[in-house]
């Protein structure tokens, strides 16, 4: 099975940068990926990582360390449009997905 | 591309009775869909992946003769839920993956209310 480790909430100030640290432990490990969740909507995909290293995309950046069962990912510039749930999901073998709890982001003015 | 759709977005049933959640992919063909729940401020939970033309594979703690899931074809798969209760009142999402993508793309979600 899997333990995935996120923080519960976190908050910041539009323009700010925010970092979302996720651990895990798992058998099979396949990928990382990162979601955004609105209230009451399905995930939308941010990210994937299945090497280590940093993956960039616009704002937003996940980094990956497979030895350390450990990722991030890294809001920038913030704005009010992300605060949202962000998930990190584990992926086990060919497609199995497994969740952590989510990070509820809270961006300021 | 890659869009998935449900129907309904929502429903409100009676104890007892039983609902039928639709998830299709409207622009590329699914080899495998998955069925998710997620109750209120929680994670997605994977209740069962299922594979065209064959047999669910529920996961552990899942009842697969309540939660009864078909996927007759690659752009279709749809979930029962037999005699609701209240405790099913959840939020259902489905995901789909392709042939080669490593991506699942997620439906809107469903939620049922059982009353």
């Amino acid at each position: 099975g899997q333990n995935i480790d996120q923080p519960t909430e976190m908050t910041a100030t539009e323009g700010a940068i925010v970092q979302i640290n996720c651990t895990y432990q798992t058998s099979g490990f396949n990928g990382l990926f990162w979601y955004q969740q609105h209230a009451g909507e399905a995930p939308t995909f941010l990210s994937y990582n299945v090497l280590d290293g940093l993956e960039e995309k616009g704002r937003f950046s996940s980094f990956l360390s497979r030895s350390k069962g450990y990722s991030y990912l890294l809001l920038k510039e913030l704005q009010m449009k992300d605060s949202a749930s962000y998930l990190c999901a584990v992926r086990e073998g060919d497609y199995k997905l497994s969740f952590g709890a989510g990070t509820t982001v809270t961006v300021r003015a | 591309g890659a869009v998935v759709s449900q129907h309904p977005s929502w429903v409100i049933c009676k104890s007892g009775t039983s609902v039928k959640i639709e998830c299709r992919s409207l622009d590329f063909q699914a080899t495998t869909m998955f069925w998710y729940r997620q109750f209120p401020k929680q994670s997605l939970m994977l209740m069962a992946t299922s594979n065209e033309g064959s047999k669910a594979t529920y996961e552990q703690g899942v009842e697969k003769d309540k939660f009864l899931i078909n996927h007759a074809s690659l752009t279709l798969s749809t979930l029962t839920v037999t005699s609701a209760h209240p405790e099913d009142s959840s939020f259902y999402i489905c995901s789909a993956r392709g042939w080669t993508d490593y991506e699942q793309y997620f439906g809107p979600g469903t939620r049922l209310t059982v009353t």
